[in-house]
């Protein structure tokens, strides 16, 4: 079956550094690609997205670009801030069919 | 105006115990879905409802048990509680035909059984 592949964490990173978070996904086709983010206490929120290959999704200064070669779908941001701290998820969905995610990835910034 | 809303937020109960958690979205979405997240943060889809219909019954115990009364609302019900259902159990909803949407999220109920 579909299956995402995250990068293990915990991941704790000094402020202003790069950040990378991998993720890869097992699928038949091109599935629509997400990264969710969840802060501390509440729930997941969509952080961006990409529907195809060679699509970037971009958000609050992160990026992930649509790999079809690699099938991989990682997180960066080129400084990261405290307020970054959370848990990042990857997913893949195919139209209406369910949201597959990844296992996450706890980042944490220190000052 | 939240979008997706779950209640009770936390919910502290003792085993054997039966339990609902409600959820309500105002977004106009076809389909709601339950999810348990447990300590380790790793998601878990349990149920998927379209206008009512349930459409994915994941392996989970009989004991959980969701029902729609409308497109708009999707309570879980949960008898005889165990140790083992402390969790938090997000809610959430998309709307169909937008392929490339992912889905809303509420803010999660966290569930302990003591």
């Amino acid at each position: 079956g579909d299956s995402v592949t995250q990068m293990e964490g915990p991941v704790t990173l000094s402020e202003e550094a790069f950040l990378t978070i991998n993720c890869t996904y097992t699928a038949t086709g091109y599935p629509s690609l997400f990264w969710y983010v969840q802060y501390p206490g509440e729930g997941l929120q969509l952080l961006l997205k990409a529907t195809k290959a060679d699509d970037k999704g971009s958000n609050k200064g992160f990026e992930a670009t649509y790999r079809k070669e690699t099938t991989s779908f990682h997180l960066e941001k080129g400084s990261v801030q405290v307020s970054d701290s959370a848990v990042y998820f990857c997913a893949l969905k195919f139209g209406n069919e369910k949201l597959t995610f990844g296992t996450g990835t706890r980042l944490t910034i220190i000052p | 105006d939240t979008a997706v809303s779950q209640t009770p937020k936390y919910l502290v109960t003792q085993m054997g115990n039966d339990k609902s958690i409600k959820c309500e979205q105002n977004l106009g979405h076809d389909t709601m879905y339950w999810y348990k997240q447990d300590s380790k943060k790793f998601l878990k889809i349990m149920f998927s409802y379209n206008n009512k219909e349930l459409i994915i019954n994941e392996t989970v115990p009989n004991r959980f048990s969701p029902k729609s009364p409308d497109k708009a609302h999707l309570n879980l019900h949960i008898n005889s509680l165990e140790l083992g259902d402390s969790a938090v159990y997000f809610c959430a909803s998309s709307q169909d035909g937008i392929y490339n949407y992912g889905y809303t999220f509420g803010s999660g109920t966290r569930l302990t059984v003591v």
